[in-house]
């Protein structure tokens, strides 16, 4: 059984395009995120939801825009996309806030941008 | 602002000998945790291990350890007993304690694990 999924796991889109991203997950946390991993590989937190309440924000441009319409599904929408945003984003969930807590991730998705 | 350095790009290793990453952080925190990832070419993100500061025992898991210097701000990965399936890219990480808080990766490590 997959605890933290995302869909779709690849996709390419054109510049000025609006996408979305969904994450679910089946392992009852209560704490979701949004990291993207850039070409060098280096992966930086992006958004963080704790029961459907957005906890971190980090300087990303509004052009990306998260949903949590329940504690099981953190989704990303992206707005005009442009060629920077091509990166893999993951998904990933840990019981609560605690920091000591294992982060679980998704699979992650590729998105490209031409 | 809490960086995490992570100096060898690639490391090499052959199986069933042991290899050690390394890490460092800058924090002016007390409480913190830290953390070793691992991301295959599958590219799924797994937790090694971790470690909480204020504990001053190096956590270890099966052949995974830690060498935790806190005065020196080193938090070190050993791999013993080296296997095929431990070729991944490692990430060091540092997450302060708190509600807010988010984790800080390192920019990782390749490492290659040769017969």
């Amino acid at each position: 059984d997959t605890a933290v999924s995302q869909t779709p796991k690849y996709l390419v889109t054109q510049m000025g395009n609006d996408k979305s991203i969904k994450c679910e997950q089946n392992l009852g946390h209560d704490t979701m995120y949004w990291y993207k991993q850039d070409s060098k590989k280096f992966l930086k937190i992006m958004f963080s939801y704790n029961n459907k309440e957005l906890i971190i924000n980090e300087t990303v441009p509004n052009r990306f825009s998260p949903k949590s319409p329940d504690k099981a599904h953190l989704n990303l929408h992206i707005n005009s996309l442009e060629l920077g945003d091509s990166a893999v984003y993951f998904c990933a969930s840990s019981q609560d806030v605690g920091a000591g807590n294992e982060q679980f991730f998704g699979p992650g998705t590729r998105l490209t941008v031409l | 602002a809490q960086t995490v350095t992570q100096s060898q790009p690639e490391m090499s290793v052959q199986e069933a000998e042991t290899v050690t990453l390394s890490c460092t952080y800058d924090t002016s925190e007390s409480d913190y945790y830290l953390f070793w990832y691992k991301q295959p070419p599958s590219r799924q993100m797994i937790l090694v291990i971790r470690q909480e500061a204020y504990k001053q025992q190096n956590a270890t898991e099966n052949r995974f350890s830690v060498n935790f210097q806190k005065a020196a701000k080193s938090f070190s990965l050993k791999i013993s007993d080296s296997q095929l399936g431990d070729a991944a890219m490692y990430f060091c990480a540092y997450r302060r304690t708190g509600t807010a808080s988010k984790l800080t990766f390192g920019t990782g490590t390749r490492l290659q694990v040769t017969l």
